[in-house]
């Protein structure tokens, strides 16, 4: 079936260090969404990704899509402790209609 | 208006017994998804409505999950025969529909829990 893997799992990092959370797909993708889950939360939409090669930013957050649409990465510069939660990619295969989310990648941050 | 909005909050049920688990989506949202999640886990896709379509209930995981959605509105996913590892929270989202901008908005969820 159409998978999307998600690494690492878990990442713990000092604050001020950078993060980065890689999302894999075994299919195309036709665009590609993050979502973030601070904890107890619900996930929070963080942005669409839909072009080849696409790059966006948002402030400390750059969000990258690859050139076969089969990957995504999210890097977070220089961490803060309000970036602690889980980052979900969400990627939706080409011709089908939901989204298929990754397992997420939980981020811890020492102060 | 507001939110998408799912009650109740919290679920405390006797194994064995029946629940309903209520979604409210956003006014004109379109698509209307159902997650579990459990502790510490990531997001596992129950069920998908998309308008008048027929609903993809590719992630359901027994024949003890069923869900509605009347009107194209408000939808109600029910649980018959609580299990323990039924035990999590269920997420419900809504989106515009399968194109851009596609964004889901997630309710707050409802917390059950199976004795």
């Amino acid at each position: 079936g159409q998978q999307v893997m998600q690494i690492p799992q878990y990442q713990h990092v000092q604050e001020g260090e950078d993060f980065t959370t890689y999302c894999n797909s075994s299919t195309t993708l036709s665009n590609i969404q993050w979502y973030k889950q601070r904890p107890g939360g619900h996930p929070v939409f963080l942005i669409q990704l839909v072009k080849s090669g696409e790059v966006k930013k948002q402030k400390r957050l750059t969000f990258q899509f690859g050139e076969a649409k089969k990957n995504s990465s999210l890097h977070i510069t220089a961490t803060q402790t309000t970036d602690v939660g889980t980052y979900f990619c969400a990627g939706r295969p080409q011709g089908a209609q939901k989204l298929v989310f990754g397992q997420g990648t939980r981020l811890t941050i020492n102060p | 208006g507001a939110g998408v909005s799912q009650s109740p909050s919290n679920k405390v049920t006797e194994k064995g017994k029946d629940v309903e688990l209520r979604c409210d989506p956003i006014s004109g949202h379109t698509a209307l998804y159902w997650y579990r999640q459990s502790l510490g886990q990531g997001l596992e896709f129950l069920i998908y409505f998309q308008g008048n379509s027929a609903p993809d209930k590719s992630g359901l995981p027994s024949d003890r999950f069923s869900a509605e959605r009347t009107g194209g509105s408000v939808s109600t996913l029910t649980i018959q025969r609580t299990q323990q590892e039924d035990s999590a929270v269920y997420l419900c989202a809504s989106s515009l529909g399968t194109g851009y901008p596609g964004e889901q908005y997630f309710g707050p969820g409802t917390r059950l829990t199976v004795t």
